[in-house]
């Protein structure tokens, strides 16, 4: 059964700095990677998608990188602002169930 | 407008109570999904259509039915409500993941309680 582990599972830090959020999953057999973000009570965003033939995509300040073969998936947040505070969800599709599976997330809070 | 509604936004109903959640898509996708979020548990996927005659359970359909009643629609109903039945509900569309063009659209979600 395919997992997806998302680390670290909070993060708060002071607006400014650079990020990392880790996404690992066992299944590599993969089509591709969705980072979503999700506010409180929200719907989910698509925020990158990442094709298995990719390594990486960017978009703005953020940029997610997916190694497809040891299972890994990053994505940076550059100079963070308190309005990048929310939850963040990875999602590789796989082939073999031919369905989305989803991380249970980072949340992330950023303070001025 | 946006890509994928759902009405009610919220509903609080009483246990055994039949109650319908309806989603409506603009993209033209063929693939539809309901999902349902729980604190600590993540998206868990209900029910799943690949077009209108295709229809599938997810990891979690007891208690729920579907019914996809055009491309643009896919609604999910439960039966006789129950409190675990309490959570966040959303529904999602896209094209086949190996399209160039795949990718994966919620709608804004439904927060159901059942008392």
């Amino acid at each position: 059964k395919q997992e997806v582990t998302q680390i670290p599972a909070a993060l708060s830090v002071p607006e400014g700095e650079n990020l990392v959020l880790n996404c690992s999953f066992t299944d590599s057999a993969i089509y591709n990677l969705q980072w979503f973000r999700q506010d409180p009570g929200k719907g989910l965003t698509s925020l990158l998608l990442i094709q298995s033939s990719q390594r990486e995509q960017t978009s703005g300040r953020l940029n997610a990188s997916l190694d497809k073969s040891s299972g890994r998936s990053t994505l940076y947040i550059a100079a963070s602002q308190p309005g990048d505070s929310a939850t963040y969800l990875c999602a590789p599709y796989l082939y073999n169930t031919d369905k989305l599976i989803f991380g249970t997330g980072t949340r992330l809070q950023v303070f001025p | 407008d946006a890509d994928v509604t759902q009405t009610p936004r919220n509903r609080i109903t009483k246990t055994g109570k039949r109650i319908m959640l309806e989603c409506s898509q603009t993209k033209g996708h063929d693939r539809m999904y309901w999902y349902r979020q729980d604190p600590g548990l993540g998206l868990r996927l209900i029910y799943y259509s690949f077009d209108v005659k295709d229809i599938n359970k997810g990891e979690i359909s007891d208690g729920y039915s579907v019914s996809r009643q055009a491309q643009a629609k896919f609604s999910l109903s439960l039966e006789s409500a129950i409190p675990n039945q309490t959570a966040l509900y959303f529904c999602a569309t896209s094209d086949h993941p190996g399209q160039s063009s795949y990718e994966q659209y919620f709608g804004p979600g439904t927060r159901l309680t059942v008392t």
